[in-house]
């Protein structure tokens, strides 16, 4: 069964802090995406990647940093954590080119306090 | 106005009833897919549309291009199918094959 693994599925940060939030895919996808969802606001794409060490910003980048140093990877991170970033954030793999499904990973809830 | 909009925003019906949630979208697509998110976070894949209908169990999910508009439907309802159901469409954005989220709907379905 084809999977996107976030690694926690739960933290809580303290103001400040440095966030890392993994994301590892086991089908070989070359797209992979990253979205926060708040109450109200729907899913917001953050960033996303169509290739190892490419990236390129989604509609609410700021305050957000991401990395893809090898194909299953893509991390998010958040250099200096602030309130207004608690929320659900979500990871997803597409192939590139096919018209196929999405995957998405079960989520990581950041409290940041 | 948002891209895709979804309706209705919150859908209370007792078990046994017929279910539609509408999607509408303003935007280029090369696909529509249906999301079911139950608590807890998790979002599945239902349908994924470019055309006409597909159905899967007791779920249906039709779309018309012309009119830019689809619609997900649930026959016989059942308390498990309580969730968020979110439309998103497939758009070409920056050289790669995005999705435009719907803001869902929350659906319950009562005993």
């Amino acid at each position: 069964d084809v999977k996107v693994t976030q690694s926690s599925r739960y933290l809580v940060k303290r103001t400040g802090e440095k966030v890392f939030l993994e994301c590892v895919q086991d089908m070989d996808h070359e797209n992979m995406f990253w979205y926060r969802q708040d109450p109200g606001l729907g899913l917001r794409l953050i960033y996303f990647s169509y290739d190892v060490k490419m990236k390129e910003k989604g509609d609410i980048p700021e305050g957000y940093s991401v990395s893809r140093e090898k194909k299953e990877r893509f991390s998010l991170i958040l250099e200096s954590a602030s309130t207004n970033q608690t929320s659900m954030y979500l990871c997803a793999s597409s192939l590139a080119a096919r018209v196929v499904g999405y995957t998405f990973g079960s989520g990581t809830r950041l409290t940041v306090v | 106005k948002n891209e895709v909009e979804q309706s209705p925003q919150n859908l209370t019906a007792q078990e046994g009833e017929f279910i539609t949630i509408n999607c509408s979208y303003s935007v280029g697509i090369s696909a529509l897919h249906w999301l079911q998110q139950h608590p807890g976070g998790g979002i599945v894949s239902l349908f994924m549309l470019s055309s006409g209908k597909k159905k899967h169990g007791r779920l249906i999910a039709t779309i018309n291009i012309q009119e830019k508009h689809s619609s997900l439907h649930i026959t016989a309802s059942h308390p498990r199918d309580s969730a968020v159901y979110i439309c998103a469409v497939r758009s070409w954005i920056q050289g790669a094959q995005k999705l435009v989220f719907g803001q869902g709907t929350r659906l319950t379905i009562n005993p």
